[in-house]
């Protein structure tokens, strides 16, 4: 079964700083990933997606993540903390294979932004 | 709304007692799940709905807890004689359509039980 771990529950960083939210995934092939967000009293929303395509991804709100299959890794980064990237993060993959209908989450980054 | 919603978004009950959960999907989304999260844990998939039937129950915990889709809209998450292990925030999510999966579902924001 295609699962994911992530290795941080909390992160902490200045607002202005890089954020690096890390994500090692396992899987007995190439598999589709995903990074999902959850704001304090939101709805999950997609934040980004590999689907075997570019392994560099960009996604929403300046967020970008690089496929690693030499490390099985998806780790997510961006430049420029804002505070408003104060949330928590989920590493995802789909279970049952690519065309999979259910989503894995792990067990989520709370990510901190300080002035 | 545009998006999904679901009620109630707060609910306490005592253990033992029966509880219901609506899910109102984006229209024209085929596609539904539910998934629990519990304090400090990802989302955990419970059930997936493709129009009025479930597709995939294999999350549900055991035998107290169903869902249904009567009319390929609407779905209700039910638990019978809940546990205090029941306690968690209940996610609704919908999706246009499972081929061709793009990972992209849209979220409601949940429905946390507190069971005493």
């Amino acid at each position: 079964a295609q699962s994911v771990t992530q290795l941080d529950s909390h992160v902490s960083v200045s607002e202005g700083t890089p954020v690096l939210l890390r994500c090692n995934y396992s899987s007995s092939y190439s598999p589709s990933l995903f990074w999902y967000v959850q704001h304090p009293n939101k709805g999950l929303q997609l934040l980004l997606k590999y689907t075997s395509a570019a392994t560099l991804v960009k996604g929403i709100n300046g967020f970008e993540a690089e496929f690693k299959k030499s490390e099985t890794s998806f780790h997510l980064t961006k430049p420029s903390a804002h505070m408003s990237d104060a949330a928590e993060y989920f590493c995802v993959v789909p279970t049952g294979g690519n065309s999979g209908y259910a989503l894995n989450f792990g067990k989520g980054t709370s990510l901190l932004v300080t002035p | 709304g545009a998006g999904v919603s679901q009620t109630p978004s707060n609910k306490v009950t005592e253990k033992g007692k029966y509880v219901e959960l609506r899910c109102d999907p984006i229209s024209g989304h085929t596609a539904l799940y539910w998934y629990r999260q519990s304090l400090g844990q990802g989302p955990e998939f419970l059930i997936y709905f493709q129009g009025t039937g479930a597709a995939d129950d294999s999350g549900l915990p055991n035998d107290r807890f169903f869902a249904v889709r009567p009319e390929g809209s609407v779905s209700t998450l039910k638990i019978q004689r809940t546990e205090r292990g029941d306690s968690a925030v209940y996610l609704c999510a919908s999706s246009p359509r499972t081929s061709g999966f793009t990972g992209e579902l849209f979220f409601g924001e949940g429905s946390r039980l507190t069971v005493l």
